[in-house]
């Protein structure tokens, strides 16, 4: 099982500029998460999806947009960047039972120019 | 809402005991989980809480006060690898689908 992966691992934008990053699991799990890293800080939740077909907005949902293409697939959508959102972006996933445990993919280093 | 706190960076001695406190404020509790990072990595899940005691896994147990919305991470016969940064972490209310990461707190450890 490769677990959490992530597209791209490192990315440079500029100002304006729109992506897509991209979150896959195959651990059958139900739920899917995004969240930026801040230097020296803790974890912010951006969006979630609990199940296919549903997702939410979590702490900082602005300038983001997420789709949920399967079980397996959770992306995250950039439409107009900018240098605020230059951060980590991890994606993580958890299974319907133990929902106390995330499994996190490796992150993909956004800079935004 | 819901806010966590922890220290921001604690130092301690190859083969020392460290522990690691957070405080919670929550409007609902569905325990507490701890998360390591090491530095450009990936946090990685390392210990639960759901009731009040003591857990303990290897060389890492966790702690629990729902009365005193307080635990905390110790970790014993510290090894250079472990330092690293930790998390303490909270369900949402909202079904617990959602959950709320404290700042995390920077381990050193010191030959």
């Amino acid at each position: 099982n490769a677990g959490v992966t992530q597209t791209p691992k490192f990315q440079v934008l500029k100002t304006g500029q729109s992506m897509t990053l991209q979150c896959a699991q195959d651990m059958n799990h139900n739920s899917m998460y995004w969240y930026r890293q801040d230097p020296g800080m803790g974890l912010r939740l951006i969006y979630y999806s609990a199940s296919e077909g549903t997702t939410d907005k979590g702490e900082v949902p602005n300038g983001y947009n997420v789709s949920r293409l399967n079980k397996r697939e959770f992306s995250l959508r950039l439409e107009s960047a900018a240098p605020s959102q230059t951060s980590v972006y991890f994606c993580a996933s958890r299974t319907g039972t133990e929902l106390y445990e995330q499994y996190f993919g490796p992150g993909t280093r956004l800079t935004v120019t | 809402g819901q806010s966590l706190e922890q220290p921001s960076e604690v130092t301690a001695v190859e083969g020392a005991i460290v522990q690691i406190n957070c405080t919670y404020q929550t409007s609902g509790f569905y325990g507490l989980s701890w998360y390591q990072q090491h530095d450009g990595g990936a946090p990685t899940f390392l210990s639960y809480n759901g009731l009040d005691g003591l857990e303990e896994t290897g060389r890492f147990s966790s702690f629990l006060s729902r009365s005193d919305s307080y635990g905390y991470l110790l970790l014993q016969e510290l090894q250079m690898k472990d330092s690293a940064s930790y998390f303490c972490a909270v369900r949402d209310h909202d079904g617990g689908f959602k959950t709320i990461f404290g700042a995390g707190t920077r381990l050193f450890v010191k030959a």
